[in-house]
């Protein structure tokens, strides 16, 4: 069964440090990659995904992330973070022609200190 | 005007109870689902609905039963609440065709089971 892992389960920063979160994925087929963010006591949201083309695709609020088929990973970057990145970040995977298998990674807990 | 939209919000209730969450979707999205997210951020799936057909049915309970009316909604029911059941429910929804779109999320459903 594919599986989703997450590097880190909490990281800690401080603002404007750069930031790089971790995802790699068991599944040897073609996938859709996804990352959602989801902010203290909301909703999950979209931050970025990729399914074709650039391997370096870019999100919303200064977020990219980079596809490497090679190593299976998909890890996430921003090159200066904020206050406001504080929340909790999933990635997401699913079988490129099944769309209803979507496995989520464990999380990781981004808190930015002031 | 909200895509996803769960309600309740929070629901406290005792032991032994049964109670029910609502989600309707206005994406005309032909897929929802239910995840549970428990204490540890952790994201697992329950249920999924294709049509109103049950399309993916993970080991939860069947204290949990799923009812789909038509595709526009999702609601989940549970008998005999139990301590354990408390967790923040999410619904979702995608189009079945379109897995590079990822899912939309409601803002979920807090349950306290006290």
């Amino acid at each position: 069964a594919q599986s989703v892992s997450q590097h880190n389960h909490h990281v800690i920063l401080s603002e404007a440090a750069s930031l790089e979160l971790g995802c790699n994925y068991s599944y040897g087929g073609t996938v859709n990659l996804f990352w959602y963010v989801q902010y203290p006591g909301q909703h999950l949201q979209l931050l970025l995904k990729y399914f074709s083309g650039d391997p370096l695709v870019k999100g919303i609020k200064g977020f990219e992330a980079e596809f490497i088929k090679s190593k299976f990973s998909f890890n996430l970057r921003k090159p200066s973070v904020q206050w406001s990145d504080t929340a909790e970040y999933f990635c997401a995977v699913n079988l490129h022609n099944y769309g209803q298998n979507f496995v989520f990674g464990p999380g990781t807990r981004l808190s930015v200190l002031p | 005007d909200t895509a996803v939209s769960q309600t309740p919000k929070y629901l406290v209730t005792q032991m032994g109870n049964d109670k029910s969450i609502k989600c309707e979707q206005n994406l005309g999205h032909d897929t929802m689902y239910w995840y549970k997210q428990d204490s540890k951020k952790f994201l697992k799936i329950m249920f999924s609905y294709n049509n109103k057909e049950l399309i993916i049915n993970e080991t939860v309970p069947n204290r949990f039963s799923p009812k789909s009316p038509d595709k526009a909604h999702l609601n989940l029911h549970i008998n005999s609440l139990e301590l354990g059941d408390s967790a923040v429910y999410f619904c979702a929804s995608s189009q079945l065709d379109r897995p590079n779109y990822g899912y939309t999320f409601g803002s979920g459903t807090r349950l306290t089971v006290v």
